[in-house]
């Protein structure tokens, strides 16, 4: 079945640096493939997403590429914030109908000043 | 604007006694899921439904049950709590395109002792 592997947290750093969040995925198909995020106390909110191959998703800063070839859809930003600590969900959506999302683990991000 | 609102937020039951989880959503969507998320293993649906009166399992559905009489409306029904339960569940609502957001509740927090 569908499965997606996200790098475990926490993960700290210091404001201004930089983020990668790795994430893979093992699917049948194109799946359609997302980022959403946590902030303490809340639900969860879509942060970009990618429907195809090579689309790039962005938002907020914050970018990820749909890379087929290595299944892979890493979420990138160039200068953290205090403000992005969150916790970070992969997910993706096959074309079975439904979109019932399959997520990975999440990983919590924490930024310090 | 209220989008997807669960209620309660908080909750602390006994082993063997029942309860039910409110989901109730403005959005006029016609897919709603719930989903429980436990530390360390993401989130992982227990039930969807794709349109009044309409429901199916998801991957984790033992232990709950779920009906859908309104397109509002989709409540999550725990017969015989058990200490497994324990976790938090989001209610969530979409249009059921592979490519689409979907829209979150704030959580209800489930503590089985």
């Amino acid at each position: 079945g569908d499965s997606v592997t996200q790098m475990e947290g926490p993960v700290t750093l210091s404001e201004e640096a930089f983020l990668t969040i790795n994430c893979t995925y093992t699917a049948t198909g194109y799946p359609s493939l997302f980022w959403y995020v946590q902030y303490p106390g809340e639900g969860l909110q879509l942060l970009l997403k990618a429907t195809k191959a090579d689309d790039k998703g962005s938002n907020k800063g914050f970018e990820a590429t749909y890379r087929k070839e290595t299944t892979s859809f890493h979420l990138e930003k160039g200068s953290v914030q205090v403000s992005d600590s969150a916790v970070y969900f992969c997910a993706l959506s096959d074309r079975g109908g439904g979109n019932k999302l399959t997520f990975g683990t999440g990983t919590q991000l924490k930024v310090e000043l | 604007n209220a989008g997807v609102t669960q209620t309660p937020k908080f909750r602390i039951l006994k082993i063997g006694q029942s309860m039910t989880l409110q989901c109730t959503q403005d959005m006029n969507h016609n897919y709603m899921y719930w989903y429980r998320q436990d530390p360390g293993m993401g989130l992982k649906l227990i039930y969807y439904s794709v349109g009044a009166g309409i429901t199916d399992k998801g991957e984790v559905p033992n232990g709950y049950n779920v009906s859908r009489s309104t397109t509002e409306d989709f409540p999550l029904r725990l017969e015989l709590a058990a200490p497994s339960q324990t976790s938090v569940y989001f209610c969530a609502g979409g249009t059921g395109v592979s490519t689409g957001e979907l829209f979150f509740g704030e959580g209800s927090r489930l503590t089985v002792l």
